[in-house]
């Protein structure tokens, strides 16, 4: 049973448009919404995160959007450039000694 | 400074042979893990240590033993290799505040 599911699977955007990912989860124990980035050969990288007690949270051209009654949460990147292309993958994780628990990803192209 | 750090990066060896994968990180954190991450990008948790004790074993063979001398290093030994393990690694490590860093990946491939 997948606990959280991504969508969608890839994406194509124009430069300067608007990316959008979203992701639900299932276990309302999660409290924990953090975002990686991945380039190819390289390892995931923390882009930005969430706790429930905030709806949105935004640092520069990305912002998360959290809907705690819906169980979802998305990933805005605005005006996306080339350099954003790479592997995006949500995840969550519940208090404690928890693993994070990742969605399957999504393939971000962004072109000119 | 590289915070997590793996070697070896690519590891190309036949079925049946053992092998490590060593793990180092120098954020002062107290908890590491080992994620698995298949053909299709998929990130699985293995393993995962605080203050080197096992504190999650995700149902993996027991022909992978992680082995964590102390807290700043897990070690991943695997015996027996078989195709299916063919796979990039990744190690990582965590801040109280859950925060996890991930090391660059050591590639897999078992032939």
């Amino acid at each position: 049973q997948q606990q959280v599911k991504q969508s969608p699977q890839s994406l194509i955007v124009q430069k300067g448009g608007i990316s959008i990912i979203n992701c639900a989860y299932e276990n309302t124990a999660f409290d924990y919404f953090p975002w990686y980035q991945q380039f190819p050969g390289k390892g995931p990288a923390l882009l930005i995160a969430i706790r429930p007690d905030v709806s949105e949270k935004k640092e520069g051209r990305f912002t998360i959007s959290f809907n705690k009654s819906a169980k979802q949460f998305s990933l805005h990147i605005m005006d996306s450039q080339p350099g954003d292309s790479a592997t995006y993958f949500c995840a969550a994780k519940a208090s404690g000694n928890t693993p994070l628990v990742f969605g399957k990803g999504t393939r971000l192209s962004v072109i000119a | 400074d590289t915070a997590v750090s793996q070697t070896p990066k690519y590891l190309v060896t036949q079925m049946g042979n053992d092998k490590s994968i060593k793990c180092e990180q120098n954020l002062g954190h107290d908890t590491m893990y080992w994620y698995k991450q298949d053909s299709k990008k998929f990130l699985k948790i293995m393993f995962s240590y605080n203050n080197k004790e096992l504190i999650i074993n995700e149902t993996v063979p027991n022909r992978f033993s992680p082995k964590s001398p102390d807290k700043a290093h897990l070690n991943l030994h695997i015996n027996s290799l078989e195709l299916g393990d063919s796979a990039v690694y990744f190690c990582a490590s965590s801040s109280a505040e859950n925060e996890q860093f991930f090391g660059p990946g050591t590639r897999l491939t078992v032939l």
